[in-house]
């Protein structure tokens, strides 16, 4: 089964401060990319930052960058520098041509960004 | 670019009606994909639309359906609604070339509800 775990359904952090969210997935296939995709409470989707599996480099896009252990199977996001507008729901996904490439979900980690 | 919309925003609806929900896709992608958002079961793939054919889909009853026009406009149908088709449904357009890597960036949703 392919699945995607988000272990932490709330996160807290303080303004300026660094957070992590972690993300760990279950797979056997070699191709497949991972994504962060952010949830604000407007609802719509956007993507934040986006791996390919075969790429041993982090993927980093501003404040926010990935900590991508293939071997532990884990992918985790680190926002640095939060602000205010950080706050949302953070969802991690994975996508593999071998299941006909539709994304699979993690539940979601709720992100709170405190002044 | 204008974004990916969908309408109506809000639908209300009662046990056994049907529903047809619509998404215009960013100008150039061929591709438009549905997803199901509950508390209870989280985002879940529907079904992809690529060039006016179905191109996946994923694991819902065949009360859900869709379609996709020759302008890559596409229209998602419920029949015989149920309480549990109570749902934010979201659609995401990409280029479609290349499923694996092509960005999806998604509409603000339609929030259904079943009474």
């Amino acid at each position: 089964a392919q699945t995607v775990t988000q272990s932490q359904p709330e996160m807290s952090v303080q303004e300026a401060e660094t957070v992590t969210l972690s993300c760990t997935y279950d797979t056997s296939e070699s191709d497949y990319y991972l994504f962060w995709y952010k949830q604000p409470p407007s609802r719509q989707m956007i993507l934040v930052i986006r791996q390919e599996a075969y790429k041993q480099q982090n993927a980093t896009e501003n404040r926010f960058s990935v900590n991508f252990q293939k071997a532990a199977k884990s992918f985790s996001l680190k926002i640095s520098d939060s602000q205010l507008g950080d706050a949302a729901m953070y969802f991690c996904a994975y996508r593999t041509p071998a299941y006909n490439n539709d994304m699979r979900f993690g539940a979601g980690t709720r992100l709170t960004v405190k002044p | 670019k204008a974004g990916v919309t969908q309408t109506p925003r809000y639908l209300i609806k009662t046990r056994g009606q049907q529903v047809t929900l619509s998404c215009s896709p960013i100008s150039g992608h061929r591709s438009v994909s549905w997803y199901q958002q509950t508390p209870g079961q989280g985002l879940q793939f529907l079904f992809e639309y690529f060039s006016e054919t179905q191109r996946n889909k994923g694991n819902f009853p065949g009360r859900f359906s869709g379609r996709q026009f020759s302008n890559s406009r596409s229209e998602m149908n419920v029949s015989t609604l149920e309480l549990g088709d109570s749902a934010l449904y979201l659609c995401a357009s990409s280029l479609g070339g290349r499923p694996l890597t092509d960005t999806q960036y998604f509409g603000p949703g339609t929030r259904l509800t079943v009474l």
